[in-house]
């Protein structure tokens, strides 16, 4: 079946160090990969996608590349603000198995001052 | 962009009660919804998908008589926790696609549920 592998956190950074969070999928099909940014108490809100092989996903300054040669959809900001702290989700959803998501276990990360 | 709303936000409860959770879509109509679950510091949990006019489907290890679906009209499913106990507390994710769309989930904002 379908899994995405995530980075372990929590992740702890100072303001304006550059972020990456490295993510990693499996699926049988072709699947849309995503990153969602979860803050605490609400629910997920998509920061990014990306549809298919060496497309990149671009929001508020995080960038990441579809990459199917090493299956993988690295998130990475090259200067994070305090703003940025939260939880965040790589997952996949696989048209051939009805639009279904698959998350990562997420990365907790903390942007100090 | 595309809308979706849970209903309650936060929901106590007593066990062996049941709760209804409404997740609706406010601007679009979707045929699919999907439910999740999602525990203190862990990732989401697929239970189910609702399907608008016929059975929800669900994920392994889910029981369909605990966790009751109905997917009433294009707008709105309702998740039901039947004789809900303490270790049911979790927080409750809903989501949808726009239709043709499947790539892109549109999450609600969540329900925690805290039984008693």
């Amino acid at each position: 079946g379908d899994s995405v592998t995530q980075m372990e956190g929590p992740v702890t950074l100072s303001e304006e160090a550059f972020l990456t969070i490295n993510c990693t999928y499996t699926a049988t099909g072709y699947p849309s990969l995503f990153w969602y940014v979860q803050y605490p108490g609400e629910g997920l809100q998509l920061l990014l996608k990306a549809t298919k092989a060496d497309d990149k996903g671009s929001n508020k300054g995080f960038e990441a590349t579809y990459r199917k040669e090493t299956t993988s959809f690295h998130l990475e900001k090259g200067s994070v603000q305090v703003s940025d702290s939260a939880v965040y989700f790589c997952a996949l959803s696989d048209r051939d198995n009805a639009g279904k998501s698959t998350f990562g276990d997420g990365t907790t990360l903390t942007v100090k001052p | 962009g595309a809308v979706v709303s849970q209903h309650p936000s936060r929901v106590i409860c007593k066990s062996g009660t049941s709760v209804k959770i409404e997740c609706r879509s406010l601007d679009f109509q979707a045929t699919t919804m999907f439910w999740y679950r999602q525990f203190p510091k862990q990732s989401l949990m697929l239970m189910a998908t609702s399907n608008e006019g016929s059975k929800a489907t669900y994920e392994q290890g889910v029981e369909k008589d605990k966790f009751l679906i109905n997917h009433a009209s294009l707008t709105l499913s309702t998740l039901t926790v039947t004789s809900a106990h303490p270790e049911d507390s979790s927080f409750y994710i809903c989501s949808a696609p726009l239709a043709g769309e499947f790539e892109t989930q549109y999450f609600g904002p969540g329900t925690r549920l805290l039984v008693l």
